[in-house]
């Protein structure tokens, strides 16, 4: 059984089109996470929802939305993509841990290629 | 804001050899520490994390690490390395306010030769 499943694991698309990539977690977990890894490896937080709420909102450009319909879900939905956003978009989970800590549970990626 | 540097970009070594990849943190406060390793292909998987206690922990595959609070390290280890320990190893950290936003290093990529 997967724990944190992402779809599709690979999208290729033009500049300037718009996409969606799906994330769900079967952990029981309240709080879901985008990352962002670039070519040089670096990863860096962009999104953490909490029981469907925003609680962490890093730099990032507009036409980057999350949606939480529910705890198990995240999606994030790019616009107007550019060649900069090629990348490899992790989503994660954990329970929320507000000062003690908790481990986070990563899925296998969605690697974005913008032509 | 916290950061963290991971001094090693690349380490190639032979099978057996002894593994140590730094890890510095930069923040004023108390934090949770974590190593993770992405092996080629994969999503990150948890090794080990410190949260109080022992400042030496064990994780998995025969890694440990060690908390040294007043140099702001949590350095990785391993006594005797395998081919299969090729992989990317990310140390990150989370301050304790913020148990959250985890902050990631650049991360190290370890080429085990047979």
């Amino acid at each position: 059984d997967t724990a944190v499943s992402q779809t599709p694991k690979y999208l290729v698309t033009q500049m300037g089109n718009d996409k969606s990539i799906k994330c769900e977690q079967n952990l029981g977990h309240d709080t879901m996470y985008w990352y962002k890894q670039d070519s040089k490896k670096f990863l860096k937080i962009m999104f953490s929802y909490n029981n469907k709420e925003l609680i962490i909102n890093e730099t990032v450009p507009n036409r980057f939305s999350p949606k939480s319909p529910d705890k198990a879900h995240l999606n994030l939905h790019i616009n107007s993509l550019e060649l900069g956003d090629s990348a490899v978009y992790f989503c994660a989970s954990s329970r929320f841990s507000g000062s003690t800590g908790n481990e986070q549970f990563f899925g296998p990626g969605t690697r974005l290629t913008v032509l | 804001a916290q950061s963290v540097s991971q001094h090693n970009h690349h380490v190639i070594l032979s099978e057996a050899a002894s593994l140590e990849l730094g890890c510095n943190y930069s923040y004023g406060g108390t934090v949770n520490l974590f190593w993770y390793v992405q092996y080629p292909g994969q999503h990150l998987q948890l090794l080990l994390k410190y949260f109080s206690g022992d400042p030496l922990v064990k994780g998995i595959k025969g890694f440990e690490a060690e908390f040294i609070k007043s140099k702001f390290s949590f350095n990785l280890r391993k006594p005797s390395v395998q081919w299969s320990d090729t992989a990317e190893y990310f140390c990150a950290v989370t301050p304790k306010a913020a148990g959250n936003k985890l902050t990631f290093g650049g991360g190290t990529r370890v080429l085990v030769k047979p």
